[in-house]
């Protein structure tokens, strides 16, 4: 069986610095990956996904993620930071041969300071 | 504007008492999903639905019922809630294809005294 490994729970940055979000997954195929974000009273919103080819994905709102096979890593990576991107992350991973069939992590709240 | 809707946004009851929470989507999506969310948990995946009339257990599908009887809606039934069901429930649909996205109803909070 997969599972989502978000080691840390709370991050806090100040507006500006640059961001990287930890995921670490567990499955013996080719993974499907995805990382989500929810801002406060809201659903969970896609910011990007990899499937295969290019490592290194682009999302929307300035987000790009890297996929290491062999690290098993998926980690989310910003390089300026704005307040609005206050907010919990979730990285998942698809399982049985179908990305719509996730397995999500624990998530990592992200402070953002003025 | 397409969306995926649920109500009630919330919710509290009593042990014991059925109840529903609605599920919507205006996308025509094959697929549709329910996830509870608790804290340090993450989501979890309750029940999935490949399409009408083929519906699937997720993760944690114990003390929940789901029917597919039409495209747009995925109904999520309580048929005997209890506290430990206490949690916010996100409701999801996508379609079928290789670059599919799920898309999430605003959630639900349930509170079961």
């Amino acid at each position: 069986a997969q599972s989502v490994t978000q080691p840390d729970i709370h991050i806090t940055v100040s507006e500006g610095a640059s961001l990287e979000l930890r995921c670490n997954y567990s499955y013996g195929a080719t993974p499907y990956l995805f990382w989500y974000v929810q801002s406060p009273g809201q659903g969970l919103q896609l910011l990007l996904k990899y499937f295969s080819g290019d490592t290194l994905v682009q999302g929307i709102k300035g987000f790009e993620a890297e996929f290491k096979r062999s690290q098993s890593s998926f980690n989310l990576r910003k390089p300026s930071v704005h307040w609005s991107d206050a907010a919990e992350y979730f990285c998942a991973v698809g399982r049985s041969g179908s990305a719509r069939q996730l397995t999500f992590g624990s998530g990592t709240q992200l402070t953002v300071l003025p | 504007e397409a969306q995926v809707t649920q109500n009630p946004r919330y919710l509290i009851t009593v042990t014991g008492k059925k109840l529903t929470v609605t599920c919507s989507q205006n996308m025509n999506h094959e697929y549709m999903s329910w996830y509870r969310q608790d804290p340090g948990l993450g989501l979890r995946q309750i029940y999935y639905s490949m399409n009408v009339e083929v519906t699937d257990k997720g993760d944690v599908p114990e003390g929940y019922k789901v029917s597919r009887k039409e495209k747009r809606n995925f109904p999520l039934i309580l048929e005997s809630p209890s506290p430990n069901q206490t949690s916010l429930y996100f409701c999801a649909s996508s379609l079928q294809g290789r670059s599919y996205e799920q898309y999430f109803g605003p959630g639900t909070r349930l509170t079961v005294t």
